[in-house]
């Protein structure tokens, strides 16, 4: 029962460098979407999928590209990372498009921008 | 917009006390309600949900009551224990648009033995 998998754990970032937060689920769930967590704030939406080739935007999506090729993958990338990306990222799934469903989550990775 | 607010922390308890979290939440229509817990270093993991007015949500001796005339979802239990320390997070989804859920600030329980 893998569920969603998140990779990496960590990683620290320089200002300007780019990277890939990978998102798999093994559940063939619908809906994925990202968020991101921060001290005193909760967590908050990034970029969602409603199904493979379809995403959109969230609350704070500046700064961060996806896409859905396959219904398994959702993929966040930094273009060029900033200081204030410094935060827990999360991903999560479920089954359905339907507001009743839980979201399933990650573990999170850790991500440190210097 | 949606909003959730529930009671800030942190929270410590002495094993076997009684448990109440408060939350109170803002949303268009009718929603679904949540809580999380965030165990150390781990991801949120679904405690329980209510999905109409008047439902109990339930699930390792918690429960919340979904009370749509004070627009709360209070989460209570009877004797907390030591692994119940964690961080809790309320939660809703309104279902308009994104689906997103809406999550409070959380609150950090800690139970001393």
């Amino acid at each position: 029962n893998a569920g969603v998998t998140q990779t990496p754990k960590f990683q620290v970032l320089k200002t300007g460098q780019s990277m890939t937060l990978q998102c798999a689920q093994d559940m063939n769930h619908e809906y994925m979407s990202w968020y991101r967590q921060d001290p005193g704030m909760g967590l908050r939406l990034i970029h969602y999928s409603v199904g493979a080739g379809i995403t959109d935007q969230g609350e704070v999506p500046n700064g961060y590209n996806v896409s859905r090729s396959t219904t398994e993958d959702f993929p966040l990338r930094l273009l060029s990372a900033a200081p204030s990306q410094t935060s827990v990222y999360f991903c999560a799934s479920s089954r359905t498009v339907n507001s009743n469903q839980p979201q399933h989550f990650g573990d999170g990775t850790r991500l440190s921008i210097l | 917009g949606d909003s959730v607010t529930q009671m800030e922390g942190p929270v410590t308890l002495s094993e076997e006390a009684f448990l109440t979290i408060n939350c109170t939440y803002t949303a268009t229509g009718y929603p679904s309600l949540f809580w999380y817990v965030q165990y150390p270093g781990e991801g949120l993991q679904l405690l329980l949900k209510a999905t109409k007015a008047d439902d109990k949500g339930s699930n390792k001796g918690f429960e919340a009551t979904y009370r749509k005339e004070t627009t709360s979802f209070h989460l209570e239990k009877g004797s907390v224990q030591v692994s119940d320390s964690a961080v809790y997070f309320c939660a809703l989804s309104s279902g308009a648009g994104s689906y997103q859920l809406t999550f409070g600030k959380g609150t950090k329980l800690s139970v001393i033995p």
